[in-house]
Protein backbone atom coordinates (compact mmCIF):
# COMPACT_ATOMS: atom_id res chain seq x y z
CA UNK A 1 0.00 0.00 0.00
CA UNK A 2 1.83 3.36 -1.09
CA UNK A 3 -0.90 5.92 0.68
CA UNK A 4 -0.77 7.88 3.74
CA UNK A 5 -0.99 5.22 6.90
CA UNK A 6 -2.13 6.36 10.19
CA UNK A 7 -1.45 3.95 13.68
CA UNK A 8 -3.63 3.34 15.58
CA UNK A 9 -6.94 3.75 13.98
CA UNK A 10 -8.86 4.00 17.03
CA UNK A 11 -7.69 4.57 20.58
CA UNK A 12 -9.52 4.73 23.97
CA UNK A 13 -7.86 6.69 26.89
CA UNK A 14 -9.24 8.02 30.13
CA UNK A 15 -9.23 11.92 30.82
CA UNK A 16 -5.38 12.98 31.75
CA UNK A 17 -3.52 10.14 29.90
CA UNK A 18 -1.12 11.08 27.33
CA UNK A 19 -1.77 9.50 23.76
CA UNK A 20 0.48 9.39 20.78
CA UNK A 21 -0.28 8.80 17.34
CA UNK A 22 2.16 8.09 14.58
CA UNK A 23 1.84 8.85 10.62
CA UNK A 24 3.58 7.18 7.63
CA UNK A 25 3.52 9.68 4.48
CA UNK A 26 3.53 8.59 0.74
CA UNK A 27 6.75 7.76 0.40
CA UNK A 28 9.25 10.61 -1.20
CA UNK A 29 6.12 13.31 0.30
CA UNK A 30 8.33 15.60 2.12
CA UNK A 31 5.41 17.69 3.52
CA UNK A 32 3.11 16.38 6.07
CA UNK A 33 0.39 17.78 7.78
CA UNK A 34 -1.61 17.27 11.14
CA UNK A 35 -5.48 17.89 11.13
CA UNK A 36 -8.13 17.62 13.24
CA UNK A 37 -12.03 16.59 12.96
CA UNK A 38 -14.65 16.69 14.95
CA UNK A 39 -18.11 15.41 14.10
CA UNK A 40 -19.98 17.56 11.69
CA UNK A 41 -17.18 19.70 11.09
CA UNK A 42 -14.62 19.67 8.46
CA UNK A 43 -10.46 18.94 9.30
CA UNK A 44 -8.92 22.01 11.02
CA UNK A 45 -5.41 22.62 10.11
CA UNK A 46 -3.01 21.92 13.21
CA UNK A 47 0.55 21.65 12.06
CA UNK A 48 2.94 21.27 8.55
CA UNK A 49 6.19 19.82 8.32
CA UNK A 50 8.62 20.34 5.51
CA UNK A 51 11.04 17.60 5.93
CA UNK A 52 12.12 17.60 9.45
CA UNK A 53 11.15 20.94 9.98
CA UNK A 54 7.82 22.06 11.77
CA UNK A 55 7.12 25.38 9.24
CA UNK A 56 3.84 26.41 10.37
CA UNK A 57 1.45 25.84 13.75
CA UNK A 58 -2.10 26.81 14.29
CA UNK A 59 -3.20 28.61 17.66
CA UNK A 60 -5.38 25.09 18.26
CA UNK A 61 -2.45 23.40 19.22
CA UNK A 62 -2.21 24.09 22.59
CA UNK A 63 1.16 22.94 24.97
CA UNK A 64 0.11 19.88 25.38
CA UNK A 65 0.00 18.88 21.70
CA UNK A 66 3.35 18.53 20.62
CA UNK A 67 4.41 16.48 16.73
CA UNK A 68 7.58 15.30 15.65
CA UNK A 69 8.90 14.59 12.30
CA UNK A 70 12.34 13.38 13.68
CA UNK A 71 14.47 12.20 10.18
CA UNK A 72 12.09 13.97 7.75
CA UNK A 73 9.59 10.69 7.45
CA UNK A 74 7.27 9.19 10.23
CA UNK A 75 5.75 11.69 12.47
CA UNK A 76 4.04 11.49 15.90
CA UNK A 77 1.24 13.73 17.65
CA UNK A 78 1.81 13.19 20.89
CA UNK A 79 -1.13 14.73 23.09
CA UNK A 80 -0.21 14.81 26.72
CA UNK A 81 -3.09 15.23 29.46
CA UNK A 82 -5.54 14.78 27.74
CA UNK A 83 -9.14 15.97 27.89
CA UNK A 84 -12.73 15.38 26.96
CA UNK A 85 -12.55 17.69 24.23
CA UNK A 86 -9.18 16.66 22.50
CA UNK A 87 -11.82 13.82 21.38
CA UNK A 88 -12.03 13.91 17.45
CA UNK A 89 -10.56 12.34 14.46
CA UNK A 90 -6.89 12.68 13.64
CA UNK A 91 -5.79 13.15 10.42
CA UNK A 92 -2.69 13.52 8.75
CA UNK A 93 -1.70 14.42 5.25
CA UNK A 94 1.40 14.32 3.36
CA UNK A 95 2.66 16.39 -0.54
CA UNK A 96 5.29 16.35 -2.31
CA UNK A 97 7.05 19.42 -2.41
CA UNK A 98 5.46 22.39 -4.58
CA UNK A 99 7.19 23.31 -7.28
CA UNK A 100 6.49 25.90 -10.10
CA UNK A 101 3.48 24.24 -11.62
CA UNK A 102 2.67 21.76 -8.85
CA UNK A 103 -0.80 21.42 -7.40
CA UNK A 104 0.13 20.64 -3.49
CA UNK A 105 -2.73 17.77 -3.58
CA UNK A 106 -2.47 17.13 -0.35
CA UNK A 107 -3.49 12.94 0.19
CA UNK A 108 -4.59 12.05 3.56
CA UNK A 109 -4.52 8.88 5.75
CA UNK A 110 -7.32 6.96 7.34
CA UNK A 111 -7.23 9.16 10.27
CA UNK A 112 -6.94 7.64 14.12
CA UNK A 113 -10.44 8.36 16.19
CA UNK A 114 -9.64 9.57 19.69
CA UNK A 115 -11.90 8.93 21.96
CA UNK A 116 -11.25 9.83 26.00
CA UNK A 117 -13.80 9.52 28.85
CA UNK B 1 -8.47 34.84 8.77
CA UNK B 2 -9.66 32.25 5.70
CA UNK B 3 -13.13 31.66 5.58
CA UNK B 4 -14.91 28.77 4.31
CA UNK B 5 -18.66 28.66 3.69
CA UNK B 6 -20.25 25.92 1.60
CA UNK B 7 -23.90 25.65 0.84
CA UNK B 8 -26.19 23.71 1.86
CA UNK B 9 -24.98 21.89 4.31
CA UNK B 10 -27.43 19.42 3.68
CA UNK B 11 -28.65 18.03 0.61
CA UNK B 12 -31.18 15.09 0.02
CA UNK B 13 -32.18 15.13 -3.29
CA UNK B 14 -33.66 12.27 -5.66
CA UNK B 15 -31.80 10.06 -8.12
CA UNK B 16 -31.58 11.43 -11.50
CA UNK B 17 -31.93 14.69 -10.52
CA UNK B 18 -29.46 17.97 -10.70
CA UNK B 19 -28.17 19.85 -8.26
CA UNK B 20 -25.25 22.59 -7.59
CA UNK B 21 -23.04 23.07 -4.28
CA UNK B 22 -21.32 26.49 -3.22
CA UNK B 23 -18.42 27.14 -2.27
CA UNK B 24 -17.59 30.95 -1.49
CA UNK B 25 -14.30 31.80 0.21
CA UNK B 26 -13.05 34.84 1.73
CA UNK B 27 -9.37 35.73 0.85
CA UNK B 28 -7.39 35.57 -2.41
CA UNK B 29 -6.84 32.26 -3.41
CA UNK B 30 -6.36 30.36 -7.05
CA UNK B 31 -6.04 27.05 -5.21
CA UNK B 32 -9.13 24.85 -4.52
CA UNK B 33 -9.83 21.42 -3.39
CA UNK B 34 -12.93 19.47 -3.49
CA UNK B 35 -12.68 16.40 -0.63
CA UNK B 36 -15.39 13.04 -0.81
CA UNK B 37 -15.67 11.65 3.03
CA UNK B 38 -17.78 8.08 3.58
CA UNK B 39 -19.08 7.93 7.02
CA UNK B 40 -16.25 6.66 9.35
CA UNK B 41 -13.51 7.21 6.50
CA UNK B 42 -10.68 9.92 5.83
CA UNK B 43 -11.04 12.34 2.79
CA UNK B 44 -10.93 11.28 -0.69
CA UNK B 45 -9.54 13.76 -2.88
CA UNK B 46 -12.20 14.68 -6.06
CA UNK B 47 -11.02 17.73 -7.28
CA UNK B 48 -8.24 20.20 -7.81
CA UNK B 49 -8.64 23.38 -9.28
CA UNK B 50 -5.90 26.28 -10.12
CA UNK B 51 -7.10 29.02 -11.79
CA UNK B 52 -9.76 31.34 -12.58
CA UNK B 53 -12.42 29.82 -15.18
CA UNK B 54 -10.61 25.82 -14.03
CA UNK B 55 -13.56 23.31 -14.88
CA UNK B 56 -13.17 19.01 -14.00
CA UNK B 57 -15.33 17.09 -14.74
CA UNK B 58 -15.48 13.12 -13.58
CA UNK B 59 -18.39 11.03 -14.09
CA UNK B 60 -21.69 12.91 -12.80
CA UNK B 61 -19.69 15.47 -10.53
CA UNK B 62 -18.77 18.65 -12.24
CA UNK B 63 -16.31 21.55 -10.22
CA UNK B 64 -15.38 24.69 -11.24
CA UNK B 65 -13.53 27.52 -9.81
CA UNK B 66 -13.74 31.36 -10.05
CA UNK B 67 -11.57 33.13 -8.91
CA UNK B 68 -12.82 36.95 -8.82
CA UNK B 69 -15.95 35.62 -7.57
CA UNK B 70 -14.29 33.75 -4.68
CA UNK B 71 -16.30 30.98 -5.44
CA UNK B 72 -16.35 27.30 -6.36
CA UNK B 73 -19.33 24.80 -7.64
CA UNK B 74 -19.62 21.00 -7.02
CA UNK B 75 -22.36 20.26 -10.32
CA UNK B 76 -23.92 16.82 -9.76
CA UNK B 77 -25.67 15.58 -12.68
CA UNK B 78 -28.58 12.64 -12.70
CA UNK B 79 -27.38 11.56 -9.04
CA UNK B 80 -27.12 7.80 -8.24
CA UNK B 81 -27.29 6.58 -4.34
CA UNK B 82 -22.94 6.04 -4.73
CA UNK B 83 -22.84 9.74 -4.57
CA UNK B 84 -24.46 9.78 -0.69
CA UNK B 85 -21.48 11.40 1.33
CA UNK B 86 -19.86 13.92 2.72
CA UNK B 87 -18.62 16.89 0.19
CA UNK B 88 -15.95 19.09 1.63
CA UNK B 89 -14.47 22.28 -0.03
CA UNK B 90 -11.07 23.77 0.80
CA UNK B 91 -8.54 26.45 -0.04
CA UNK B 92 -4.86 27.60 0.14
CA UNK B 93 -4.22 31.36 0.50
CA UNK B 94 -2.38 32.56 -1.95
CA UNK B 95 -1.33 32.26 -5.39
CA UNK B 96 -0.77 28.56 -7.40
CA UNK B 97 2.46 29.98 -9.06
CA UNK B 98 4.12 31.99 -6.19
CA UNK B 99 4.39 31.37 -2.28
CA UNK B 100 1.52 30.99 -0.33
CA UNK B 101 0.24 28.86 2.86
CA UNK B 102 -0.07 25.86 3.11
CA UNK B 103 -2.64 25.54 5.64
CA UNK B 104 -5.65 23.86 4.13
CA UNK B 105 -8.68 25.65 5.55
CA UNK B 106 -11.78 23.61 4.57
CA UNK B 107 -16.11 24.61 4.80
CA UNK B 108 -18.23 22.72 7.22
CA UNK B 109 -19.08 20.20 4.37
CA UNK B 110 -22.55 19.82 2.66
CA UNK B 111 -23.92 16.43 3.84
CA UNK B 112 -25.75 14.73 0.55
CA UNK B 113 -28.39 11.94 0.62
CA UNK B 114 -29.33 10.20 -2.37
CA UNK B 115 -33.12 9.10 -2.63
CA UNK B 116 -34.19 6.32 -4.48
Amino acid sequence: DTGVSQNPRHKITKRGQNVTFRCDPISEHNRLYWYRQTLGQGPEFLTYFQNEAQLEKSRLLSDRFSAERPKGSFSTLEIQRTEQGDSAMYLCASSPQLLAGANNEQFFGPGTRLTVL
Amino acid sequence: ELKVEQNPLFLSMQEGKNYTIYCNYSTTSDRLYWYRQDPGKSLESLFVLLSNGAVKQEGRLMASLDTKARLSTLHITAAVHDLSATYFCAVLPGSYSGAGSYQLTFGKGTKLSVIP
